[in-house]
């Protein structure tokens, strides 16, 4: 089964607005990250939390932790089209354990 | 610098045709990856190397086979391919713990595979 939950599974904003995304894991985490899909292509990573961090924030991103919730959710402020993608939390559940498992995935579509 | 390139990019296999899927990461990253993802399945991990000539079962390794006879090589082989595996396939890699705790993971583009 899927470690990440993210919600909403689709999300469609004005260009300009913030976009706000959740995720929800069921174990334990080293740390959790968040990957970005553009259509038809790889994922690219993000940004890293650490299990020990409760926000964390490069450019305009914004990333939250809440341990005893089992729960991030990641801030995108001032959207452009550019951020019209698939956003993956990946949680990396032992250190050591070599793998990283992924969410489902919201599909954030940007509005010009 | 490629980073982590996928070979073929597309592919119609036939039931029961057998294939190779290859992965070639130039960064000397230590590990690979082998993941599929499906509609509203997000990605699942299929195999994963922690070394040269290391393999390790993922979530849902059954009708795949790997091999990491090389470090910069990860391959992924269907035996006999099923119409349940016509996916899209992620090759990703990242280098030792410490790295891959700050740096995250590499992907490749995908292997868009079509079983008829």
């Amino acid at each position: 089964s899927q470690q990440g939950e993210e919600d909403p599974q689709a999300l469609s904003i004005q260009e300009g607005e913030n976009a706000t995304m959740n995720c929800s894991y069921k174990t334990s985490i080293n740390n959790l990250q968040w990957y970005r899909q553009n259509s038809g292509r790889g994922l690219v990573h993000l940004i890293l939390i650490r299990s020990n961090e409760r926000e964390k924030h490069s450019g305009r991103l914004r990333v939250t932790l809440d341990t005893s919730k089992k729960s991030s959710s990641l801030l995108i402020t001032a959207s452009r089209a550019a951020d019209t993608a698939s956003y993956f939390c990946a949680t990396d559940e032992d250190f050591g354990n070599e793998k990283l498992t992924f969410g489902t995935g919201t599909r954030l579509t940007i509005i010009p | 610098n490629a980073g982590v390139t996928q070979t073929p990019k597309f592919r119609v296999l036939k039931t029961g045709q057998s294939m190779t899927l290859l992965c070639a990461q130039d960064m000397n990253h230590e590990y690979m990856y082998w993941y599929r993802q499906d509609p509203g399945m997000g990605l699942r991990l299929i195999h994963y190397s922690v070394g040269e000539g290391t393999t390790a079962k993922g979530e849902v390794p059954d009708g795949y086979n790997v091999s990491r006879l090389k470090k910069q090589n990860f391959l992924l082989g269907l035996e006999s391919a099923a119409p349940s595996q016509t996916s899209v396939y992620f090759c990703a890699s990242s280098d030792s713990t410490f790295q891959r705790v700050a740096n995250g993971y590499t992907f490749g583009s995908g292997t868009r595979l079509t079983v008829v």
